[in-house]
């Protein structure tokens, strides 16, 4: 079944102890992308990979990190979470950037205390 | 930067009104795409529109783009309880030397049997 898988799917942390999201796609997806979501705000683009090895930061990158060492698979780190960063994040890819849907990983519930 | 607003914000309607959400970006879209989020879900995407003016159907769901580029529409003909979720317009970027792709903020449907 084509999808994108995150792990985990709830998480509860405390302030400044790293944390890695992972995310992985079967589709052969190009592009991959992290959002949060947060009431009200939408969804935020926090970062964003073009292909292998490249990786751009979205509209809110502060306090993250990406790797895009495989094609597959493209993690969200979080060196030293803060309460802030609270939210529920998303992993998404799409065959490229502006032609094709994106389709969603189920989610991660993040909470930082 | 590029921001894509959308309104109403929230709307509850009867079973069997119609739902219209409104998407207005701030710079012209080379394509747009909407999504649906079930509460409790993830986003799903529904379609793309990439002409001018154009209309696409969906069963009860209407999209347009508007003429020039910057906005656009999802109307919901006769809702059902089915429909309830948020709906979200997202693009891609137009800003040069960057390649993200924006999500609005999103209309949450309730709708009340």
């Amino acid at each position: 079944e084509a999808q994108v898988t995150q792990n985990p799917r709830y998480l509860i942390t405390v302030t400044g102890k790293k944390l890695t999201v992972t995310c992985s796609q079967n589709m052969n997806h190009e592009y991959m992308s992290w959002y949060r979501q947060d009431p009200g705000l939408g969804l935020r683009q926090i970062y964003y990979s073009m292909n292998v090895e490249v990786t751009d930061k979205g509209d809110v990158p502060e306090g993250y990190k990406v790797s895009r060492k495989e094609k597959r698979n493209f993690p969200l780190i979080l060196e030293s979470p803060s309460p802030n960063q609270t939210s529920l994040y998303f992993c998404a890819s799409s065959l490229d950037r502006v032609n094709y849907g994106y389709t969603f990983g189920s989610g991660t519930r993040l909470t930082v205390v | 930067g590029q921001q894509v607003m959308q309104i109403p914000q929230y709307q509850h309607v009867q079973e069997g009104e119609d739902f219209t959400t409104y998407c207005n970006s701030s710079t012209t879209l080379s394509n747009i795409q909407w999504y649906k989020q079930r509460p409790g879900g993830h986003p799903v995407f529904l379609i793309q529109l990439v002409k001018s003016g154009e209309v696409k159907k969906q069963k009860r769901l209407t999209f347009q783009f508007g003429e020039a580029k910057k906005n656009s529409s999802l109307h919901i003909t006769a809702t059902q309880t089915t429909d309830v979720g948020t709906y979200f317009c997202a693009g891609p970027t137009s800003t040069s030397g960057t390649y993200k792709y924006i999500f609005g903020t999103g209309t949450r449907l309730k709708v009340l049997a």
